[in-house]
Formats: structure tokens, sequence, C-alpha cells
């Protein structure tokens, strides 16, 4: 019953580099979201999918792709990184059967730019 | 725009003392209401959620939190805190589009 994973927990990159954050969910959720939190930031929403096909744009988007590959999965991508997209980033997915439901969270990936 | 906010950064409290959390948020509609809370290395956990009926609202590991409309107020509530609730609190409000607004977070310590 893994729920939400993500995939690397951690990574350092060099600026410039490009970089996929993976995000995989096993509750047949329609709706998947990407966050990132930062120090004295709270969590801010950087892109979601309502459903398998569809993205939007969050409050964060610049800098960031994400591709819905299948409803399990929902991955982030950084094209070109630079430092201010040191952070932590958690992906989440939420169920709409029956009226709202609260969203999981995975464990988050730490990731750093050099 | 919805907005949620937290308006504790840190909080320090000793051991058995009481906790009260503040949150506002600055939707006049319905609104669903959430704390998580973030130990330390870790992902959120959900405390506790309001979505209607009771204003008062009971969560895990003691918590309880009392939704004031006219305060637009969600302040989360425990008696007597212990050292293992050192972590940080986040207050949330559901969005437009199903996602989650977060408070910016309260960083409480306990001291043993």
């Amino acid at each position: 019953n893994a729920g939400v994973t993500q995939t690397p927990k951690f990574q350092v990159l060099k600026t410039g580099q490009s970089m996929t954050l993976q995000c995989a969910q096993d509750m047949n959720h329609n709706s998947m979201y990407w966050y990132r939190q930062d120090p004295g930031m709270g969590l801010r929403l950087i892109y979601y999918s309502a459903s398998e096909g569809t993205t939007d744009k969050g409050e964060v988007p610049n800098g960031y792709n994400v591709s819905r590959l299948n409803k399990r999965e929902f991955s982030l991508r950084l094209e070109s990184a630079a430092p201010s997209q040191t952070s932590v980033y958690f992906c989440a997915s939420r169920g709409d059967r029956g009226g709202w439901k609260p969203q999981h969270f995975g464990d988050g990936t730490r990731l750093s730019i050099l | 725009a919805q907005s949620v906010s937290q308006h504790n950064h840190h909080v320090i409290l000793s051991e058995a003392a009481s906790l009260e959390l503040g949150c506002n948020y600055s939707y006049g509609g319905t609104v669903n209401l959430f704390w998580y809370v973030q130990y330390p290395g870790q992902h959120l956990q959900l405390l506790l959620k309001y979505f209607s009926g009771d204003p008062l609202v009971k969560g895990i590991k003691g918590f309880e939190a009392e939704f004031i409309k006219s305060k637009f107020s969600f302040n989360l509530r425990k008696p007597s805190v212990q050292w293992s609730d050192t972590a940080e609190y986040f207050c949330a409000v559901v969005g437009s589009q199903g996602n989650l607004i977060f408070g910016k977070g309260t960083k409480l310590s306990v001291k043993p």
C-alpha cells in the first residue's frame, strides 16, 4: 500500500542541467499536484492535473513542465535548472468521487542546484 | 484569490503547556479547511479537517480546531503539548482547482 511514491528522494544538480522528478500513485486518483516547499513560504502549487491528459499551471509554474503520462504518473521536469529552484518538491494526489477528499502527499524530493 | 495567514512563525513551548496556533483565511464563501503537520524530514500528514457541521473539530494526537466563520479563523489547539509535537504546522484551504492553498507554516518547538 504505497500511496504516493516520489523518486528520487535527493538530487544535486548543476545550474543548466535538466532533471525529471517522478511521481506515481496507486490509489486510482484522478487529480495530481506538484508543490514546492521553501522556508517561510509554505507549499506553493507549481502545476496540477485534474485528469489523465490534462495539466494546468498553478501559482509558480515558470521554469517547469509537467507530463501526465497516464492516470498513475505525473512527472515534473526542469529543463534548465537554476539555483532558485533549490527546494523540496512534493507530489500529491486526490480522489474526487463521493465528495471532496483530502490530498495524499509523497515523501518529497530534496533538490539542490549549485 | 483565496489566501491563508498564519501569524506565528515560530512558537516555543515547554512540555505540558497549552498550544494555540492562529490561522485566518480570506474567502467568505463555503470553505474546506485543514491543518497538516510535518515532522522533521517527513512529508505532510493530515491532522484534521473541517467541511461543515460542528465547528469544533477533533483530530489525531489530541489536536482540535475551531472554525469561527465571523472571524474567518480556524485556530489549532492542544491542551498539553509533548516534546514529540515538535514539528511545522500548516493551515490550508481548498482552492478553486481542488488544490490546497497553504499558509506559510508555524514551527513549533517543545522543550522537554
